[in-house]
């Protein structure tokens, strides 16, 4: 059983370039999201999704996006990396918005210069 | 709005010796209180929850962690420290925002545990 996955592990990005981090889950539940973590500040939420085809904005949304197509998948969009989007990031996926624990991937660290 | 507050960012204990990670938390109601843990390039990992009931909840690798209402607390402890306990640990408070239910997060507090 993979649970949450992520790829990639690592990324170094140009200013200005566009990545998708990739997200799957095989555990067939219905809510997801993305965080990203930063020394000293914990996990932010940036976007969430209660099921297919619903997405929505978490604390720090600005310069991502994402979509949620199917179940299993919740990809996050970078637009125009910027070098204040450097952190790891991880996606995590629960059976419902309600739901007390979450599960989370191994975590994409990524690093615009 | 809900917060949660690790006031150490680090706390050392030696190998045997008993180990408490602090969490505070401002909630309007009855708060919903986790502990994760975070292994060096891992993600995070769910160790318990306080939703009702008993004072003292139990969680996984023997943590447990102490609810206290009057002193808005939520510590995380462990009677005999191993250095495998070495870790990143996250406290956390379930909030409703926007229609949906949200986790906030404190900031973590590194636990070195030495042989």
């Amino acid at each position: 059983n993979a649970g949450v996955t992520q790829t990639p592990k690592f990324q170094v990005l140009k200013t200005g370039q566009s990545m998708t981090l990739q997200c799957a889950q095989d555990m067939n539940h219905e809510y997801m999201s993305w965080y990203r973590q930063d020394p000293g500040m914990g996990l932010r939420l940036i976007h969430y999704s209660v099921g297919a085809g619903i997405t929505d904005q978490g604390e720090v949304p600005n310069g991502y996006n994402v979509s949620r197509s199917t179940t299993e998948d919740f990809p996050l969009r970078l637009l125009s990396a910027a070098p204040s989007q450097t952190s790891v990031y991880f996606c995590a996926a629960s059976p419902s918005a309600t739901s007390y624990e979450q599960y989370f991937g191994p975590g994409t660290r990524l690093t615009v210069t | 709005a809900q917060s949660v507050a690790q006031p150490e960012d680090q706390v050392n204990v030696a190998e045997g010796n008993p180990l408490t990670v602090k969490c505070t938390y401002s909630v309007s109601g009855n708060p919903y209180l986790f502990w994760y843990v975070q292994y060096p390039n891992r993600g995070l990992q769910f160790l318990l929850k306080y939703i009702t009931g008993d004072n003292l909840v139990k969680g996984s690798y023997g943590f447990e962690a102490e609810f206290n209402k009057s002193q808005t607390s939520f510590h995380l402890k462990k009677p005999s420290a191993l250095v495998s306990d070495s870790a990143l640990y996250f406290c956390a408070v379930r909030d409703y925002m926007d229609s949906n239910y949200q986790l906030i997060w404190g900031a973590g507090t590194k636990l070195i545990i030495k042989p």
